[in-house]
Parts: C-alpha cells; sequence; structure tokens
C-alpha cells in the first residue's frame, strides 16, 4: 500500500516566523508532488506543486523535493494568521502525469500564534 | 472564470439508499477526479474521468460508480449506503491536454451524512 505520510501536528509557529512542513513517500517512481491548504470545513485549495529536485519557490511559499529521501517540504515564510490551516501533502501514484491517481496525506494542522 | 461546482452543499440520505452527486469542471477543463474525504482524514481517490471513460479507480467498492457527459461535467452514484460513507464528497477538475492531468483544482465538495 502506497503512502503519504505527515505529523498530524498542530504546529504552532509565531506570526513573521518560518513553519516548515515536512512530508514522506513510500513509492520511489513518484514523479508529482503538491501541496494543498484547507481551511476548517473548506476544499482544499492548490498551493505549490513540484515535478523536480531542489526548491521552488512562489511568494512565501517554497517547495522543496528530495527524491533520493523520499521526501517533500513546504516553507512559508513570513507566516501570517491567516495561514493557520491544515496543509496536505499529495503524490502522484502513477508516476506519470498524462493519467493521475493521487494519493493524500492526512494532512498537518497549522497554527500562527500573534 | 468559472471553478469547479458541486451540487448539492448538503444532503442526508438514510441507509441502504441510492445518492446521486454532481460536479461542473472549471472552465476550459477536461477530467475530473472524485475523493472522498472523511472528517480529520486526507481525501481518498475514488475514480477519474476523461472522454467519458473512467479512467483510474482507487480502492472503493462497485457500489460507486461514475459518468461524464459530452460538456465534461460529471456524476458520481453511492448505491446502498452506508453509515461508513458519511463523508465530504470532492470534484477535481484538469486538463488532459495540458499533459497534467495531476494538477486538481477542488471545488467546494458535497457533504453527505448517512443516518
Amino acid at each position: 500500500q502506497k503512502e503519504v505520510e505527515q505529523n498530524s501536528g498542530p504546529l504552532s509557529v509565531p506570526e513573521g516566523a518560518i513553519a516548515s512542513l515536512n512530508c514522506t513517500y513510500s513509492d520511489r517512481g513518484s514523479q508529482s508532488f503538491f501541496w494543498y491548504r484547507q481551511y476548517s470545513g473548506k476544499s482544499p485549495e492548490l498551493i505549490m506543486f513540484i515535478y523536480s529536485n531542489g526548491d521552488k519557490e512562489d511568494g512565501r511559499f517554497t517547495a522543496q523535493l528530495n527524491k533520493a529521501s523520499q521526501y517533500v517540504s513546504l516553507l512559508i515564510r513570513d507566516s501570517q494568521p491567516s495561514d493557520s490551516a491544515t496543509y496536505l501533502c499529495a503524490v502522484n501514484d502513477l508516476g506519470w502525469s498524462s493519467a493521475s491517481k493521487i494519493i493524500f496525506g492526512s494532512g498537518t494542522r497549522l497554527s500562527i500564534r500573534p | 472564470d468559472a471553478g469547479v461546482t458541486q451540487s448539492p452543499t448538503h444532503l442526508i440520505k438514510t441507509r441502504g439508499q441510492q445518492v446521486t452527486l454532481r460536479c461542473s469542471p472549471k472552465s476550459g477543463h477536461d477530467t475530473v477526479s472524485w475523493y472522498q474525504q472523511a472528517l480529520g482524514q486526507g481525501p481518498q481517490f475514488i475514480f477519474q474521468y476523461y472522454e467519458e471513460e473512467e479512467r483510474q479507480r482507487g480502492n472503493f467498492p462497485d457500489r460507486f460508480s461514475g459518468h461524464q457527459f459530452p460538456n465534461y461535467s460529471s456524476e458520481l452514484n453511492v448505491n446502498a449506503l452506508l453509515l461508513g460513507d458519511s463523508a465530504l464528497y470532492l470534484c477535481a477538475s484538469s486538463l488532459y491536454a495540458s499533459g497534467r492531468t495531476d494538477t486538481q483544482y477542488f471545488g467546494p465538495g458535497t457533504r453527505l451524512t448517512v443516518l
């Protein structure tokens, strides 16, 4: 059974600090990786995707991928109270992108304290 | 730019009944995936539709079936409802021609309660 593992949290970070969220995956053949943000009672919102080893930056968000270690992370700089949410890590189980079977982790709850 | 829409927002059914949930993909998208999200869990993949055919399927029983229409909208049908089917049902859309059907955008979801 292919798995995506996340620490459930809650992760508490002071406002203005860097929040670091981590995820590991079991299938070495995985090629596509995603981070979703989900506010309580709402649906997931895609915030980052990464396909290659290394870092990808978008505004205050940086996704980091290390395929050798089967590890994906999300850094949120200058954390704001509005960043308080559950962050879901997701992986395409199929290893190619023209078809997809996305596996999600259970999510990490992030709380930004003022 | 119209986003993904789902109906109804909420639904209450009793055990043994059947339910149909509906989804319209984001404007310009042609691929629809369905997920079930239980409380406190991540979404679980049910199936994906493209060109009116089921292309991929997760580990869900045959009670879960779907359909895609020529206008790319989709339905999820669940027969013989069980208490354990109570969940948030999410539809996500993507574009096959982009080569990345895994880059998906979610609708607001349908909250199903089975009593």
